[in-house]
């Protein structure tokens, strides 16, 4: 399967801690996107990369959150401190560059976080 | 900004039957595209269709289509002859021209009943 893969998919940690997800594209993409779904709630827009360069940041990411795409391939979400609101569904997106903004995002299965 | 509203958080539809799921819109755009998803219990989120604002015909993907009313910011999805496989949460969403990030409403939650 080529599609948008995360991992961990499920990732349950006491508050304070830290936590990385990972999210692998699809190969040949080169944008890439995290969202945030809490319950009940759409995804929110957090960043966005195209190939290894960070363009647009939410200000949904504080400044415990961070996010890298080395080489411009995978990327990890990093948590810091992690505090009960963080608990939500974090999705990865991949798109090409292309053929303009309306490319089709892919959507990747989630990472379910669980801040107790 | 743009922002999405999705009115109805749970509809329900008779296997067979026709269902349409409200969405409307608000942007500053004046180049914008519009999108409906679909995430499957436990299942990552399918683009379903997609609608280029400059059009004036309506989006339509098999059993799947749009009534864009631009002037009303509404912008509903259609499914016929609906199926069980078709039970999930759908979104609607928006997207800038001048930017790349999805602006999704809460969702409808679409049950379909034997």
């Amino acid at each position: 399967d080529t599609g948008v893969s995360q991992d961990p998919r499920h990732k349950i940690t006491k508050r304070g801690q830290n936590v990385t997800f990972r999210c692998d594209p699809i190969s040949e993409h080169n944008r890439l996107y995290w969202y945030r779904q809490t319950l009940g709630q759409g995804p929110e827009f957090l960043t966005y990369f195209q190939n290894e360069a960070q363009l647009e940041k939410s200000r949904l990411l504080s400044d415990r959150f961070s996010a890298e795409r080395p080489k411009g391939s995978f990327s990890t979400l990093e948590i810091q401190r992690t505090e009960q609101g963080d608990s939500a569904m974090y999705l990865c997106a991949s798109s090409l560059q292309f053929g303009g903004p309306n490319n089709e995002q892919f959507f990747g299965p989630g990472t379910r976080l669980t801040v107790l | 900004a743009q922002t999405v509203t999705q009115s109805q958080p749970e509809m329900s539809v008779q296997e067979a039957e026709t269902v349409t799921l409200s969405c409307t819109y608000d942007t500053s755009e004046s180049d914008y595209y519009l999108f409906w998803y679909k995430q499957p219990p436990s299942r990552q989120m399918i683009l379903v269709i997609r609608q280029e604002a400059y059009k004036q015909q309506n989006a339509t993907e098999n059993r799947f289509s749009v009534n864009f009313q631009k002037a009303a910011k509404s912008f509903s999805l259609k499914i016929s002859d609906s199926q069980l496989g078709d039970a999930a949460m759908y979104f609607c969403a928006s997207l800038g021209g001048s930017n790349y990030k999805l602006t999704f409403g809460k969702g409808t939650l679409l049950t379909v009943n034997p």
